[in-house]
């Protein structure tokens, strides 16, 4: 059956790293991937979407490009800040109404 | 706006009792969605509704589980002889319309309902 399958975390980080958190789906078709964020105290808010093969999703300097080839939808942000500090979440949309979520990251940025 | 509500925001009840879990959508969603959050994991669908009806609800683990939106708007989540593993946050979110194939319109999710099952 479709699933998303999340790197591990905690993730710690430095203010201004390099941040790649992974994403791999399997999927029966061509799915919409997301990324979700939840910071702390929070509940869940969209951060970036991608529709179809090669689209690239960005919000808040963060970004994730849609791979069929690879089936993968990595999260990347050039430079990271306190602020980033959060559960990330990768999510596929399936039959119309339907999300897989992976487990979650955590990234802890120091500063 | 006001955005999605849940109430009550913690429960804890006692094996085998009955429990309610309520959740007020935005303002003028059709669509409303419950997901099960166990720790360390991401949420798992239980249910979509579009207006009254539910439209899915090939997520509800077992005939324990079941939601109703009479009126289209509040939703309400029930579960009957809880058990430990019904231990979880439940989350309800809402969006415009259904999602489609793209995900058009976005889901805001609320902040969760915390069930422990004594």
């Amino acid at each position: 059956g479709d699933s998303v399958t999340q790197m591990e975390g905690p993730v710690t980080l430095s203010e201004e790293a390099f941040l790649t958190i992974n994403c791999t789906y399997t999927a029966t078709g061509y799915p919409s991937l997301f990324w979700y964020v939840q910071y702390p105290g929070e509940g869940l808010q969209l951060l970036l979407k991608a529709t179809k093969a090669d689209d690239k999703g960005s919000n808040k300097g963060f970004e994730a490009t849609y791979r069929k080839e690879t089936t993968s939808f990595h999260l990347e942000k050039g430079s990271v800040q306190v602020s980033d500090s959060a559960v990330y979440f990768c999510a596929l949309l399936y039959n119309f109404n339907k999300f897989y979520f992976g487990s979650g990251t955590k990234l802890n940025v120091k500063p | 706006g006001a955005g999605v509500s849940q109430t009550p925001s913690n429960k804890v009840t006692e094996k085998g009792k009955y429990v309610e879990l309520r959740c007020d959508p935005i303002s003028g969603h059709t669509a409303l969605y419950w997901y099960r959050q166990s720790l360390g994991q991401g949420p798992e669908f239980l249910i979509y509704f579009q207006g009254t009806g539910a439209a899915d609800d090939s997520g509800l683990p077992n005939d324990r589980f079941f939601a109703v939106r009479p009126e289209g708007s509040v939703s309400t989540l029930k579960i009957q002889r809880t058990e430990r593993g019904d231990s979880a946050v439940y989350l309800c979110a809402s969006s415009q319309s259904g999602m489609g194939t793209s995900g058009t319109y976005e889901q805001f999710f609320g902040p969760g309902t915390r069930l422990t099952v004594l």
